[in-house]
């Protein structure tokens, strides 16, 4: 089965320090991988995706994820946090073999920037 | 591009009414999604479509719940009758592909419903 986590909650970091949220997944076959940020009271909006190639997939705002098979991992990285990436961040899988094309989502990490 | 819209941004109905959540996916996107948002569950796939028609409704709690796409512009998705346990936000999303999993997936500002 399909399934995505995301083992921290809250990620708490310094604005200017670099930022790490975790992904972790695990799919029957080959996975499609994005990244999703939700701010408050707004719909999810696109940040990144792995679908095939470099590993190290760059993204939207600064934003990149490397993509790990053998640890099946997919974190969200950025060298140096603003105070505005304070958001909800969503890791999502979809299994390549699968003919339903759907995404399962993460739990969400909710990240906070302080200045 | 108006992104995907959905209509109402908020509703507040009383148990046992019956609710309508409206979608208008991107114009030339041929799939859609409804996805369901709660503190205790997170973000809960309902139902998805592909040209209009349902591919996976597995994610539909129970009958009270339908959904429909008449055309590639317009979706649907209904609640009747509606319980207090159906409070949440609703999100309906839209992509352009053949349904593999791997297009990006766009959401509209989401519907929040309070059902007392």
């Amino acid at each position: 089965a399909q399934s995505v986590a995301q083992p921290e909650d809250q990620v708490n970091v310094a604005e200017g320090n670099p930022l790490t949220v975790k992904c972790t997944y695990s799919v029957s076959g080959n996975p499609y991988l994005f990244w999703y940020v939700q701010y408050p009271n707004r719909g999810l909006q696109f940040l990144l995706k792995y679908i095939t190639g470099d590993n190290l997939v760059k993204g939207s705002y600064g934003f990149e994820a490397e993509f790990n098979k053998s640890q099946t991992s997919f974190h969200l990285k950025k060298p140096s946090a603003l105070v505005s990436d304070s958001a909800l961040y969503f890791c999502a899988v979809a299994d390549r073999g699968s003919t339903l094309g759907r995404l399962y989502f993460g739990r969400g990490t909710q990240l906070t920037v302080w200045p | 591009d108006a992104g995907v819209i959905q209509s109402p941004r908020h509703e507040v109905t009383e148990m046992g009414q019956e609710v309508t959540l409206r979608c208008k996916p991107i114009s030339g996107h041929n799939s859609l999604f409804w996805y369901r948002q709660t503190m205790m569950r997170g973000l809960e796939l309902l139902i998805y479509f592909n040209n209009n028609v349902p591919i996976d409704d597995s994610g539909m709690p129970e009958d009270r719940f339908s959904a429909k796409m008449p055309n590639a512009s317009f979706s649907t998705l209904k609640i009747q009758p509606s319980e207090p346990r159906d409070s949440a936000v609703y999100f309906c999303a839209s992509s352009l592909g053949s349904g593999t999993g791997q297009e990006t997936q766009y959401f509209g500002p989401g519907t929040r419903l309070l059902v007392l």
